[in-house]
């Protein structure tokens, strides 16, 4: 079957970096997507890696590595406005995306 | 980037009845998605609106108690019929704007609770 796995919940303080780890398994694959979405709004668009490696955007960037099925966002420089969960989703073969549970993430002064 | 507006943000309904939510996209879209999301928990997708035909449902979801409407490209419906209290729950409409590797957009949701 397919399936995303990410840490429920997360707990980092202000300033701080912080990995967020997802291991995926998917029928075929064409790209992981990562999504912030704070409590009572929309999830919106973080990242897109298709191609190994690392990508920076910013304060987030994001890594890939197909052979592992394994994916982290990561954070620097914490702000409290980060403090969000966090999606992860594969896409398929069939461009059908897979969806974790997210992870909540906690800021701390 | 697009801006979906989605209405109406929350409800409560009495069980038995319907509500129908909207959703408008201000941009050309390709595809449009429904999903529905439990408090702490994943996004489940409900069906794929297609433009002037039947919506594509996915498991465990019919079109007899969620009918979609896609009337053109920037204009969806999702109706939740005869409600149960297990209807309760956020539902969100997504859209995609360009090839099948474009992220989504979400509307900003419509939390809704049966009594």
């Amino acid at each position: 079957g397919q399936n995303i796995d990410q840490p429920t919940e997360m707990t980092a303080t202000e300033g701080a970096i912080v990995q967020i780890n997802c291991t995926y398994q998917t029928s075929g694959f064409n790209g992981l997507f990562w999504y912030q979405q704070h409590a009572g709004e929309a999830p919106t668009f973080l990242s897109y890696n298709v191609l190994d490696g690392l990508e920076e955007k910013g304060r987030f960037s994001s890594f890939l590595s197909r052979s592992k099925g394994y994916s982290y966002l990561l954070l620097k420089e914490l702000q409290m406005k980060d403090s969000a969960s966090y999606l992860c989703a594969g896409l398929d073969s069939n461009y059908q995306l897979i969806w974790g549970a997210g992870t909540k993430l906690i800021i701390k002064p | 980037s697009a801006v979906i507006s989605q209405k109406p943000s929350r409800d409560i309904c009495q069980r038995g009845t319907s509500l129908t939510i909207q959703c408008q996209v201000d941009s050309q879209v390709t595809m449009m998605f429904w999903y529905r999301q439990q408090p702490g928990q994943s996004l489940t997708l409900i069906a794929t609106a297609n433009q002037g035909s039947e919506a594509t449902y996915e498991s465990g979801f019919v079109i007899d108690k969620f009918p979609i409407s896609r009337p053109n490209l920037t204009f969806s419906t999702l109706t939740v019929s005869n409600m149960s209290p297990e209807d309760s729950s956020i539902y969100l409409c997504s859209a995609q704007l360009g090839t099948e590797e474009s992220p989504l957009h979400f509307g900003n949701g419509t939390r809704l609770t049966v009594t």
